[in-house]
């Protein structure tokens, strides 16, 4: 069974800071990675899907990269900013599977001012 | 667009109660799916739907049943409620398998008594 893990559960950094959020997954065997974010009391919001044929996938001010042999990802957020506090989530899509998503639990990022 | 939407967005319910939590999508896919949200679980599918008329199990299917009328609709029924069933849940849906981005609704909060 799949199992995702996201480390760390909390991070608090000042505005302006780079940083990166890790994911690490059990089986190799993958579809896809996507990362989300989610607001309190929202839905998701998907933010960059990562192909498994992939190494990494950029949108604006981020960066998702995919190492599929050794079972992780990393979420890149450059020059952070306030709005940026949210929970990140990563998913993994498996062969298996299809379009059945495998969560980790979230990284809750928080961006002061 | 109006997306993925899910009705109602609050709902308590008393122990034994039936109710059905209402998804709906305007884009024409065809997977859907539902998820619940607890703390310290992450997300976990309950049931999807790779197309009308089509249904199968998620993670924790037990006390939830779906059915597929129309590529729109996706429907989870509560069949008796349970303290256990207090939850966020989340419809989502994709275009196909496996390499398309999934889109989630706002969620809807249940509170079992």
């Amino acid at each position: 069974k799949q199992e995702v893990t996201q480390i760390p559960a909390a991070l608090s950094v000042p505005e302006g800071e780079n940083l990166v959020l890790n994911c690490s997954f059990t089986d190799s065997a993958i579809y896809n990675l996507q990362w989300f974010r989610q607001d309190p009391g929202k839905g998701l919001t998907s933010l960059l899907l990562i192909q498994s044929s992939q190494r990494e996938q950029t949108s604006g001010r981020l960066n998702a990269s995919l190492d599929k042999s050794s079972g992780r990802s990393t979420l890149y957020i450059a020059a952070s900013q306030p709005g940026d506090s949210a929970t990140y989530l990563c998913a993994i899509d498996e062969e298996t599977s299809g379009s059945r998503l495998t969560f980790g639990e979230g990284t809750q990022l928080t961006v002061n001012p | 667009n109006a997306g993925v939407t899910q009705t109602p967005k609050f709902q308590v319910l008393k122990t034994g109660q039936s109710m059905t939590l209402q998804c709906a999508q305007d884009m024409n896919h065809e997977y859907m799916s539902w998820y619940r949200q607890d703390p310290g679980m992450g997300l976990r599918l309950i049931h999807y739907s790779v197309g009308a008329g089509i249904t199968d199990q998620g993670e924790v299917p037990n006390g939830y049943n779906v059915s597929r009328s129309t590529t729109e609709d996706f429907p989870l029924r509560l069949l008796s409620a349970a303290p256990s069933q207090t939850s966020v849940y989340f419809c989502a849906s994709s275009y196909g398998q496996g390499q398309e981005t999934q889109y989630f609704g706002p969620g809807t909060r249940l509170l079992v008594l």
